[in-house]
């Protein structure tokens, strides 16, 4: 069965650098998105992509974040400048359309020193 | 804003008994109620999923319910198993614009005890 696939698996980083997370949809999917999850906490949703364009984004998701699908099979997440408080578990999200389920990749740990 | 609630957050039960996990919603627009299994450090897992023109959905040991007027859902897991001891988590969506984000309840921590 397809499943979401991550890279990586986990990120450690210095305060300010620059991360990429990387995602590979499952293949005949459309929708893509990104949640991350705090330790011990819920998942929250950041970002929402789809025809090449984010189509909402919450509150979390400033101008340090952004997101694309360059080459029309990797999604990825970029964090500018990370923060102590952006370690989470990030997870990619994929599905085929607004009436169905999203299926979750194995997540990212990101690691903020 | 959106927001689910879920309780419990946690709930113990012994091996063969029932349990039940409760979620509200705000938005009266979702129309989408997913429910997910994560297991320590692993994904989430869609393990039954309801959708707002449907009252009851039932696969194998589980069950979800959905009362709109009263905007609450509930996961009924019967004969439980050790193997169902993860964190549960409810959700809502909806279909409005091009995105069906979900908004995730705070979790519920089921142990099963053998």
């Amino acid at each position: 069965e397809p499943e979401v696939t991550q890279t990586p698996s986990h990120q450690v980083t210095q305060m300010g650098q620059e991360v990429i997370l990387r995602c590979v949809p499952i293949s005949n999917h459309l929708y893509f998105y990104w949640y991350r999850q705090i330790l011990g906490q819920k998942v929250e949703f950041l970002v929402s992509f789809y025809n090449n364009e984010i189509s909402e984004k919450s509150e979390i998701f400033d101008d340090q974040f952004s997101v694309e699908r360059p080459d029309g099979s990797n999604f990825t997440l970029k964090i500018r400048s990370t923060k102590l408080e952006d370690s989470a578990m990030y997870f990619c999200a994929t599905g085929q359309g607004t009436y169905n389920e999203q299926f979750f990749g194995p997540g990212t740990r990101l690691t903020v020193l | 804003g959106e927001n689910v609630e879920q309780h419990p957050s946690t709930l113990s039960v012994q091996e063969g008994d029932s349990a039940v996990i409760k979620c509200t919603y705000s938005d009266s627009a979702s129309n989408y109620f997913p429910w997910y299994k994560q297991e320590l450090g692993k994904r989430p897992q869609l393990i039954i999923d309801i959708r707002s023109n449907v009252g009851e959905k039932k696969d194998q040991r589980i069950a979800v319910t959905l009362n709109k007027t009263a905007k609450h859902f509930s996961l009924h897991i019967t004969e439980t198993q050790p193997e169902d001891s993860a964190v549960y988590f409810c959700a809502a969506s909806n279909n409005r614009g091009a995105t069906n984000k979900l908004i995730f309840g705070t979790g519920t921590l089921l142990a099963v005890q053998p």
